[in-house]
């Protein structure tokens, strides 16, 4: 149980375009997404918390217009990295609470690792 | 300012030997710990997870939680080099609010 996809697991892409990347949870309702992005050999950086349904909500400094977050359903968030540039290029990750559970634990999908060229 | 800490190691242990991982926390009203494992280029996944003070084990894994002393420590007995990964420890501060605070991890080295 508590399988959290991502799709794509890997993108690499030119310069000022935009780039989306889907985050399911198979098995469980995940009333909260998180999304991290993680550079080489540096810790795991939280971006941002959705709720099903509301807007997400982002940590500071990290640019909402830019990183579009979307979580429509209790089982899909998606995350859109607009415009993007060679410094956005990183290992991004997603993942999920099961609300059913109560608890504060997260499970993670497997990872996109984005290039911008 | 909330925080959690991890020496960054890397810490290296001989195969088949114990492998003791430490964590501090700053903020006492903490409720949940949880320690993931990070391959190089994956993405974290749990290992274990506990909630109130004293011992947790789960196969050759043990969490030890003590409250008093702001401190969850992860032991790995008979150490394998496929253990060999960086250990994350993340604290939830409040039932509240469901992130979690993040450690910079223990880089963690089994030696055949």
């Amino acid at each position: 149980g508590a399988v959290v996809s991502q799709h794509p697991s890997r993108v690499i892409c030119k310069s000022g375009t935009s780039v989306k990347i889907e985050c399911r949870s198979l098995d469980f309702q995940a009333t909260t997404m998180f999304w991290y992005r993680q550079f080489p050999k540096q810790s795991l950086m939280l971006m941002a918390t959705s709720n099903e349904g509301s807007k997400a909500t982002y940590e500071q400094g990290v640019e909402k217009d830019k990183f579009l977050i979307n979580h429509a359903s209790l089982t899909l968030s998606t995350l859109t990295v607009t415009s993007a540039h060679p410094e956005d290029s990183s290992f991004y990750i997603c993942s999920a609470r099961d609300g059913a559970s109560g608890g504060s634990q997260q499970f993670f999908g497997p990872g996109t690792r984005l290039t911008v060229l | 300012q909330k925080e959690v800490e991890q020496n960054s190691g890397p810490l290296s242990v001989p195969e088949g030997a114990i492998a003791s991982l430490n964590c501090t926390y700053s903020d006492r009203v903490s409720q949940s710990f949880f320690w993931y494992r990070q391959y190089s280029g994956k993405s974290p996944e749990l290992i274990m997870s506990i909630y109130s003070n004293g011992d947790k084990e789960d196969g050759r894994f043990t969490a030890q939680l003590n409250k008093a002393s702001q401190y969850v420590s992860l032991l790995i007995r008979d150490s394998q080099p496929s253990d060999s990964a960086t250990y994350l420890c993340a604290v939830n501060p409040s039932k509240s609010n469901y992130q979690l605070i993040w450690g910079a991890g223990t880089k963690l080295i089994i030696k055949p």
